[in-house]
């Protein structure tokens, strides 16, 4: 089973910052925090992942609580391309555990 | 932007049959892996391949399933008799090392099972 929990579902207004939550509490001190997300009926698309420290790519900001038991994936100008199912998962492996994820809605 | 390639989009076969899943993954990736995603579920890890062997399976892997590089491009995926339970999307994916956020998925293939 995944070792994360994130809220099922989440809305944000177009334009508007996505601050998508996830909790992983027993996190090893080897495994990073990645997130993945799928638009609908595609395959999984890599988004950004981090160990300790927060991460900015491209796509978005990952910022990650001091003592690693939390994370939130910062979307930071949400279009309606952005609706998808966002799943946060934490490893140190190279198969994918795959949980629920979050079903971001972007509203216009 | 290179892509992992996945044939056909959409397969419908009767149940007891074998079908043939086909993937071409992205050309120097040498990590190569199949998840599944029965419709409104999650993505299920299948299996692991690296060095034309299995790395790793999951309990869903059994023994009707198999999986072979036959020709050095192609990544292929085979369910010897299908049930109705095999209905599902199948994501190819490929790698270049066996680090995650280098993980790239196929857009699907789409087996119904009559």
């Amino acid at each position: 089973d995944a070792k994360t929990t994130q809220p099922p579902s989440m809305d944000c207004a177009e334009g508007r910052a996505a601050n998508l939550p996830c909790n992983h509490s027993t996190i090893s001190g080897n495994e990073y925090v990645y997130w993945y997300r799928q638009i609908h009926s595609q395959g999984p698309q890599y988004i950004i992942h981090g160990l300790k420290n927060n991460e900015t790519n491209e796509m978005a900001s990952l910022i990650i609580t001091e003592d690693r038991k939390s994370s939130t994936l910062i979307l930071p100008h949400a279009t309606l391309r952005d609706t998808a199912v966002y799943y946060c998962i934490v490893t140190s492996d190279d198969k994918i555990i795959f949980g629920k994820g979050t079903r971001l809605h972007i509203l216009p | 932007e290179p892509e992992v390639t996945q044939t056909p989009s959409h397969q419908v076969t009767q149940m007891g049959q074998e079908v043939i899943l086909r993937c071409v993954p992205i050309s120097n990736h040498l990590y190569f892996y199949w998840y599944r995603q029965i419709l409104g579920q999650k993505v299920e890890f299948l299996v692991s391949f690296y060095n034309n062997e299995i790395s790793e399976k999951s309990e869903i892997f059994d023994d009707q399933f198999s999986v072979e590089r036959p020709d050095g491009s192609n990544f292929t995926l085979k369910i010897r008799s299908t049930k109705l339970e095999d209905s599902a999307m199948y994501f190819c994916a490929s790698s270049g090392t066996r680090n995650i956020e280098t993980q790239y998925f196929g857009p699907g293939t789409r087996l119904l099972v009559l």
